[in-house]
């Protein structure tokens, strides 16, 4: 059971619009910034938003984050078929002294 | 260029300790605000957070692991060793290093190691 909560999966059309949400609490995410990675298969996990909303270089401005309160939202505009992976939220827990993810997200571009 | 790579055994029997080393090049733990982590992944499974050691080692640890846990830096060896004793087949994971920066993100990560653990 994950501390931050997120759907197990999202489906959308290529050149749709997908949002991934991650819920926590005032001790994670009402309190901390919150970052997002992206995972392929067989891969490492990469930074894909940080503090919330920002961007890595390189990263597409396909991709956005956003905060409020307790949740987080991923937006993924103009899906892509290689956009197809997992993706998990994360943020320091201020009671736990450590960081804690969501249980990841599938996303399946169809 | 940040590199990280993880090694260590791919195997262990239950019971027995996992040390695991990250090494890394590209930067120092010696900078200040330099952080390094474990993270695990089982098969099919979410990320888990480990542990953690600062640049001033400071050092911070899963609160449901952390009588198993035991995370040290070799500055001059830039490398980060974590040893997890009692290991058991659910610990069976892929263990990554990863560099936080800033508000407590990972910006780059290791490609990890695979560890099972079978009699």
């Amino acid at each position: 059971q994950s501390v931050l909560t997120q759907p197990p999966s999202v489906s959308a059309a290529p050149r749709q619009r997908v949002t991934i949400s991650c819920s926590g609490s005032s001790s994670n995410i009402g309190d901390n910034p919150v970052n997002w990675y992206q995972q392929f298969p067989g891969k490492a996990p990469k930074l894909l938003v940080y503090s919330d909303d920002l961007l890595p270089s390189g990263v597409s401005d396909r991709f956005s984050g956003s905060k409020s309160d307790t949740s987080a939202s991923l937006a993924i505009s103009g899906l892509q078929s290689e956009d197809e992976a997992d993706y998990y939220c994360a943020a320091w827990d201020d009671r736990l002294n450590g960081v804690v993810f969501g249980g990841g997200t599938k996303l399946t571009v169809l | 260029q940040v590199t990280l790579k993880e090694s260590g055994p791919a195997l262990v029997k239950p019971t027995e300790t996992l040390t695991l080393t990250c090494h890394f090049s590209g930067f120092s733990l010696t900078t200040s605000g330099m952080r390094m982590n474990w993270i695990r992944q089982p098969p099919g499974k979410a990320l888990e957070w480990l542990a953690r050691i600062d640049w001033d080692d400071d050092i911070f640890y899963s609160t449901s692991l952390k009588t198993r846990l035991t995370i040290s830096k070799d500055t001059s060896k830039n490398q980060v060793v974590l040893t997890m004793t009692n290991m058991d087949p659910v610990d069976t994971a892929t263990y990554y290093c990863a560099r936080m920066r800033g508000d407590i993100f990972f910006d780059s990560w290791g490609q990890g190691i695979l560890v099972t653990v079978s009699p």
